[in-house]
């Protein structure tokens, strides 16, 4: 089946530490999204990337790192210099017009140990 | 300035009660898109409609519905005869025509629907 495969479901990070997210489509979209819901809130976009080797600043993108080195991928990475990383990421792809609804994966659960 | 507004933060009424969810939005754009998405407890956002700015039909499926009114700037949606599967959180979200590197998808804070057995 099409769709988009997020892994872990749960990740948990040290102190100091960095990890990376993996976010995979096989829908043959375009464009990749990765937003950030904090309990009872709304998602708000980290960064996005519209094209392979091409990537954009969202809204809350300090912190946090991608790359889009192929089409199917978008990992994101959660670095140290981000101090409340505990959230919920999800990752969603379109066909990169308007028009297009995002499909989303289903979200890795981030926790602080 | 795009914006998105969901003023009902949370929502309970009971099994097989119709409940209707209020979205109000801005953009300076004249076509545009909008999206209802669902967020059951496990957490994935699932595609539920999508309406064009330009295509004022209400549309109905199933047991959902969507009224769309651009004289009031509102695409509020009507869940009749409410099962507990409904429980969820809905999300609003709007699409401007005119998408450059900058635009991008804006979603309402989202309503927390429970439905009460």
């Amino acid at each position: 089946d099409g769709g988009i495969t997020q892994s872990p479901k749960y990740l948990f990070r040290k102190e100091g530490q960095n990890v990376t997210l993996s976010c995979e489509q096989n829908l043959n979209h375009d464009a990749m999204y990765w937003y950030r819901q904090d309990p009872g809130q709304g998602l708000r976009l980290i960064y996005y990337s519209q094209i392979v080797n091409d990537f954009q600043k969202g809204d809350i993108a300090e912190g946090y790192s991608v790359s889009r080195e192929k089409k199917e991928s978008f990992p994101l990475t959660v670095t140290s210099a981000q101090k409340n990383p505990t959230a919920f990421y999800l990752c969603a792809s379109s066909g990169g017009y308007s028009n297009q609804p995002q499909h989303f994966g289903d979200g890795t659960r981030l926790s602080i140990l | 300035a795009q914006k998105v507004t969901q003023a009902q933060t949370e929502i309970s009424v009971v099994e097989k009660e119709d409940v209707t969810l209020d979205c109000v939005y801005e953009t300076r754009d004249t076509t545009y898109y909008l999206f209802w998405y669902k967020q059951p407890p496990s957490g994935e956002l699932v595609f539920l409609i999508r309406r064009n700015s330009f295509d004022e039909q209400n549309e109905i499926s199933g047991r959902y519905s969507w009224n769309f009114q651009k004289s009031t700037s509102s695409f509020n949606f009507t869940i009749t005869a409410s099962q507990v599967v409904d429980s969820a959180v809905y999300f609003c979200a709007l699409s401007e025509a005119q998408r450059n590197r900058d635009d991008k998808i804006i979603f309402g804070k989202g309503t927390r629907l429970h439905i009460l057995p």
